[in-house]
């Protein structure tokens, strides 16, 4: 069975200071890894994604994912965090071959000044 | 930059009343997605839908509900009679393949009464 496991659900950083999110997922499918960051009122935007070609994936607003298969994990990753990122962060997986998503709980991001 | 748009942003409804949630994809995609997600719950995986007809559904999406591209440019999600659990937000996504990144609509919160 397919499982995305956040490990925090909510993490409070400096602004300035590195933002770490870790993602842990199990699937017998040969998965697509996502990671999506929502707003407040506003929709899931796609930060980057990680497809079977290189471990290091760089996404929009400086973050970054390494998909791990030996730990089976696909943590995020920004070395300064600015007050615009806070939001809520999803780590994704895609579980069959029609592209069906399953979500990890989410990890509620705050930046302190 | 093309972007999936849903409408209404919020919809209330009397329990038992037909809601139907309303979404335009992005004009070149071929696959449609539903989620939702209920207040303080994962966002999960609803239906997905190519070539006119479903691909997948979960086993959320009952009798009650139905989806429909009916102008070639709108997906409709119907719920044929709402319940309290119903409540929830709905967000429509498309995406070009089946494996690339789905493209979020900013949802609709469906609040049932």
């Amino acid at each position: 069975a397919q499982s995305v496991t956040q490990l925090d659900s909510h993490v409070s950083v400096s602004e300035g200071t590195p933002v770490l999110l870790r993602c842990n997922y199990s699937s017998s499918y040969s998965p697509s890894l996502f990671w999506y960051v929502q707003h407040p009122n506003k929709g899931l935007q796609l930060l980057l994604k990680y497809t079977s070609a290189a471990t290091l994936v760089k996404g929009i607003n400086g973050f970054e994912a390494e998909f791990k298969k030996s730990e089976t994990s696909f943590h995020l990753t920004k070395p300064s965090a600015h007050m615009s990122d806070a939001a809520e962060y999803f780590c994704v997986v895609t579980i069959d071959s029609w592209g069906k998503l399953q979500f990890g709980a989410g990890t509620q991001v705050v930046v302190t000044p | 930059e093309p972007e999936v748009t849903q409408t209404p942003s919020h919809q209330v409804t009397q329990m038992g009343q037909e809601v139907i949630l309303r979404c335009v994809p992005i004009s070149n995609h071929l696959y449609f997605y539903w989620y939702r997600q209920i207040l303080g719950q994962k966002v999960e995986f609803l239906v997905s839908f190519y070539n006119n007809e479903i691909s997948e559904k979960s086993e959320i999406f009952d009798d009650q509900f139905s989806v429909e591209r009916p102008d070639g440019s709108n997906f409709t999600l119907k719920i044929r009679s709402t319940k309290l659990e119903d409540s929830a937000m709905y967000f429509c996504a498309s995406s070009e393949t089946f494996n690339n990144e789905q493209f979020f609509g900013p949802g609709t919160r469906l609040t049932v009464l």
